[in-house]
């Protein structure tokens, strides 16, 4: 079966990189996605990988190594607002767009 | 566009109940998914459909769930008799077909079934 692997919680302070790890065994999927989900919220899109290497929005970067089945999404100069739930995701081609998540991290970010 | 959109936002109800959760999602998307969520299980993918054409429901979890997407523009999931155990908060999302595109949630349904 696909599954996604993350650290279920992890901690940092304001000002600070972080950077949240997602393994998968799984194949035939397009991209690596991550996404935001604020306490009591809907989860929200940050950012996608189709191929291998880095992708950077703004504070957030994305990696992907499909050699490695390994990706990581990271956060830097860390505000408290990023206090939240990140969850990767992957959609699977050879399975009719299939998306499925991980379980999710949450992050504190304390002062 | 107003996004997804999912009524009611909050349901409680009894035991053995039936439960209608709806969803509208935007307009012009391909593909409808319905999760659930729960600290135990996560992000559980329970049923998807491309098309108004459900393409896999394997993870419905027992028959007493059901859903259906008569047009393009609406999706029911029911449950039927509910459980205490069937309490969560149950996502909706839609997106476009293709290769990276984004799944845009509603803000979900929380459930307490007592």
């Amino acid at each position: 079966g696909q599954s996604l692997e993350q650290p279920s919680e992890v901690t940092a302070v304001e000002g600070a990189i972080v950077q949240i790890n997602c393994t998968y065994q799984t194949s035939g999927f397009y991209g690596l996605s991550w996404y935001q989900q604020h306490d009591g919220g809907a989860p929200t899109f940050l950012s996608y990988n189709a191929l291998d290497g880095l992708e950077e929005t703004g504070r957030f970067s994305s990696f992907l190594s499909r050699s490695d089945s390994y990706g990581y999404l990271l956060l830097q100069e860390l505000q408290m607002k990023d206090s939240a739930s990140y969850f990767c995701a992957v959609r699977l081609y050879n399975q009719g767009g299939k998306l499925i998540f991980g379980q999710g991290t949450e992050l504190s970010v304390k002062p | 566009d107003a996004g997804v959109i999912q009524s009611p936002r909050h349901e409680v109800t009894e035991m053995g109940q039936e439960v209608t959760l709806r969803c509208k999602p935007i307009s012009g998307h391909d593909y409808l998914f319905w999760y659930r969520q729960t600290m135990m299980r996560g992000l559980e993918l329970l049923i998807y459909f491309n098309n108004n054409v459900p393409i896999d429901d394997s993870g419905m979890p027992e028959d007493r769930f059901s859903a259906k997407m008569p047009n393009a523009s609406f999706s029911t999931l029911k449950i039927q008799p509910s459980e205490p155990r069937d309490s969560a908060v149950y996502f909706c999302a839609s997106s476009l077909a293709g290769r990276g595109t984004e799944a845009f949630f509603g803000q979900g349904t929380r459930l307490t079934v007592v």
